[in-house]
């Protein structure tokens, strides 16, 4: 267990729909990154946040946002879904910069 | 610059018999550089980690090799098990910024 933890585990919804996913870091962690992974696919980097702000943004959709809270708990906020969005999104949570990060289980998304 | 490349995509190793995955990087800021694991339906799960002051790390059956000047390091798994069937992702990340980039991944298989 990696203490990073994520929810719903699974989430099936249709075209054009718009679904919130949860993280919360480990204990003490500041850094919480968000990362997508299609089927068979590589983990790509979507957004980054450090105490409550944006710090880094990779390929992240305009219909995707994102947010960290006071209590550093993060949600991916994925609107007018497509059947391309279906993947595996992960959270991880690190203490800072250039530190070992420990990844959720992760949620996975079906669009049908 | 910001790309990770791995190789090989794919790899079968007899039970006893040494995987070696190899991972190539152009961002000289990088300056850490871990190793993940991912089971299928998991997430990925730190293994080894090295930073660049450093030319080898070992933990058990794993170990880092790390070349500086250049810029690539690999992960060898000595000894491998049928266990260590899974994918691995090697990661690089740059303290000055918050990115974390991971390599497209070796689907490694170990034959009983």
């Amino acid at each position: 267990d990696s203490g990073v933890t994520q929810t719903p585990k699974h989430l099936i919804t249709a075209t054009g729909q718009r679904v919130t996913l949860r993280c919360s870091p480990r204990s003490g962690d500041l850094s919480v990154y968000w990362y997508q992974q299609s089927l068979d696919q590589g983990l790509q980097f979507l957004i980054h946040y450090y105490n409550g702000e944006e710090r880094a943004k990779g390929n992240i959709l305009e219909r995707f946002s994102a947010q960290q809270f006071p209590d550093l708990h993060s949600e991916l906020n994925l609107s007018s879904l497509e059947l391309g969005d279906s993947a595996l999104y992960f959270c991880a949570s690190s203490v800072g910069k250039g530190t070992e990060a420990f990844f959720g289980q992760g949620t996975r998304l079906t669009v049908v | 610059q910001q790309q990770v490349k791995q190789s090989p995509q794919s790899l079968i190793v007899q039970k006893g018999g040494i995987s070696i995955i190899n991972c190539a990087y152009e961002n000289t800021a990088f300056d850490y550089f871990p190793w993940y694991q991912q089971f299928p339906g998991k997430g990925p799960a730190l293994l080894i980690a090295i930073r660049p002051d450093v030319s080898e790390k070992k933990e058990g059956r794993f170990t880092i090799s790390f070349n500086k000047s250049a810029k690539q390091f690999s992960l060898h798994i000595m000894d491998s098990q049928p266990g260590d069937s899974a994918t691995y992702f090697c990661a690089a990340s740059d303290g000055g910024t918050y990115k974390y980039i991971f390599g497209t991944g070796t689907r490694l298989k170990v034959l009983a």
